[in-house]
């Protein structure tokens, strides 16, 4: 199994603030990631895949970068309503699925 | 639009069976990868299943030999049927689209969850 971690755990900034999100995968999953945004009381949201590529209707200030075991997740300025959990999962060793446990981001 | 509509959660008794159901609309379930995930309360997301377009299906560890995804291709709905449900099975059960022709497996389309609470 695949196992996917995420740093930090929580993280408070402000608004306008860059923010950068971690991930990292116990093996290598070459581009075969994807964030999601989930706020409270709601479904997860995909923002990227392939590591990179956003999802349709993502705000450009969302961007994604990394391969193989290291990612990450910038916002590039921080929003009120960007405040939830992202999480990270790999999908390269179909069917075997793996989740991040994400990082609560807050907004001062 | 594509939509995903759960139903069926509910409080069960350890021990008990309960069937969740994903009805879709705007997308086929048969010719799409479907697949089940799971948020026990205060915590992560965890993959439960998935069947693939062909018909196979694949299982968490902590739910195989207990838990059945199928669909039904006339009525447009995919399924987790549930048997010997535990305390821990407790959580906010979601199905999802997994993309596959843009992203190779990203979950695309999510439903807005079905609750199940498992407890004497």
């Amino acid at each position: 199994e695949t196992v996917m971690t995420q740093s930090p755990a929580t993280l408070s900034a402000s608004p306008g603030e860059r923010v950068t999100l971690s991930c990292r995968a116990s093996q290598g999953v070459n581009t075969n990631l994807a964030w999601y945004q989930q706020k409270p009381g709601q479904a997860p949201r995909l923002l990227i895949y392939y590591a990179s590529t956003r999802a349709t209707g993502v705000p450009a200030r969302f961007s994604g970068s990394g391969s193989g075991t290291e990612f990450t997740l910038t916002i590039s300025s921080l929003q009120s309503e960007d405040s939830a959990v992202y999480y990270c999962q790999q999908y390269n060793y179909w069917p075997l699925f793996t989740f991040g446990p994400g990082t609560k981001v807050d907004i001062k | 639009e594509e939509q995903l509509v759960e139903s069926g959660g509910g409080l069960i008794q350890p021990g008990g069976s309960l069937r969740l159901s994903c009805a879709a609309s705007g997308l086929t379930v048969s010719n799409n990868y479907m697949t089940w995930v799971r948020q026990a309360p205060g915590k992560g997301l965890e993959w439960v299943s998935v069947v693939y377009v062909g018909g196979n299906t694949y299982y968490a560890d902590s739910v195989k030999g207990r838990f059945t995804i199928s669909r039904d291709n006339s009525e447009n709905t995919l399924y987790l049927q549930m048997n010997s449900l535990r305390a821990e099975d407790t959580a906010v059960y979601y199905c999802a689209r997994v993309d596959y022709s843009r992203s190779s497996g990203a979950f695309d389309i999510w439903g807005q969850g079905t609750r199940v609470t498992v407890s004497s």
